[in-house]
């Protein structure tokens, strides 16, 4: 079974504050995992996702994740935020071969000027 | 590519009525699903369909829900009757074969607001 917490729903930095919203996993076999952002009214697009090939992963937009698998963790970064970064950014999980994405709950990231 | 494109962006109707949300999956992709996201839930998945055949429907939540994909660039997600606890965003998303990745990367419309008053 496989499970994805995120830990925030809402996160607030300033403009040109690092970015960290958390992610914990759950899978009982080696995950795959991703990070998708959602600006208002409009669908999911992918951030960035980890496939095994490399623990530190580069997305667009200037975000990264680092995977650590002791820790089930995949939390996303972003040295200095912008405010065109304000969204809701959703976490997932799933295996090799499977279609089922497992999505947290998503969090909310507001950023002050 | 246009993308995943859906219709209508939104949707006001009353209980008790037909809704139809459409779909058309990036071409070349033989996966699509059907998603819903409310406040409460999050998102789920409802159904998904291969090279235009239901695989997996665990997700739809009653019998009121049907999803067809006629062919492979059309897909549909009726609701007959609507009920206001259907009121929120369906998703949907295409995704190519995962190949030797094993990655179902999936590709998401911009989705369907649905408000049943």
């Amino acid at each position: 079974a496989q499970s994805v917490t995120q830990l925030g729903s809402h996160v607030s930095v300033s403009e040109g504050a690092l970015v960290l919203l958390r992610c914990n996993y759950s899978s009982s076999v080696p995950p795959y995992l991703f990070w998708y952002v959602q600006y208002p009214n409009q669908g999911l697009q992918l951030l960035l996702k980890y496939t095994s090939a490399a623990t530190l992963v580069k997305g667009i937009n200037g975000f990264e994740a680092e995977f650590k698998k002791s820790e089930t963790s995949f939390h996303l970064t972003k040295p200095s935020a912008h405010m065109s970064d304000a969204a809701e950014y959703f976490c997932a999980v799933s295996a090799s071969g499977t279609y089922k994405y497992i999505f947290g709950t998503g969090t909310r990231l507001k950023v002050l000027a | 590519d246009a993308g995943v494109i859906q219709s209508p962006r939104h949707e006001v109707t009353e209980m008790g009525q037909e809704v139809t949300l459409r779909c058309k999956p990036i071409s070349g992709h033989d996966y699509l699903f059907w998603y819903r996201q409310t406040m409460m839930r999050g998102l789920e998945l409802l159904i998904y369909f291969n090279n235009n055949v239901p695989i997996d429907d665990s997700g739809m939540p009653e019998d009121r829900f049907s999803a067809k994909m006629p062919n492979a660039s059309f897909s549909t997600l009726k609701i007959q009757p609507s009920e206001p606890r259907d009121s929120a965003v369906y998703f949907c998303a295409s995704s190519s074969p995962p190949g030797t990745s094993g990655i179902y990367e999936q590709f998401f419309g911009p989705g369907t607001r649905l408000t049943v008053l």
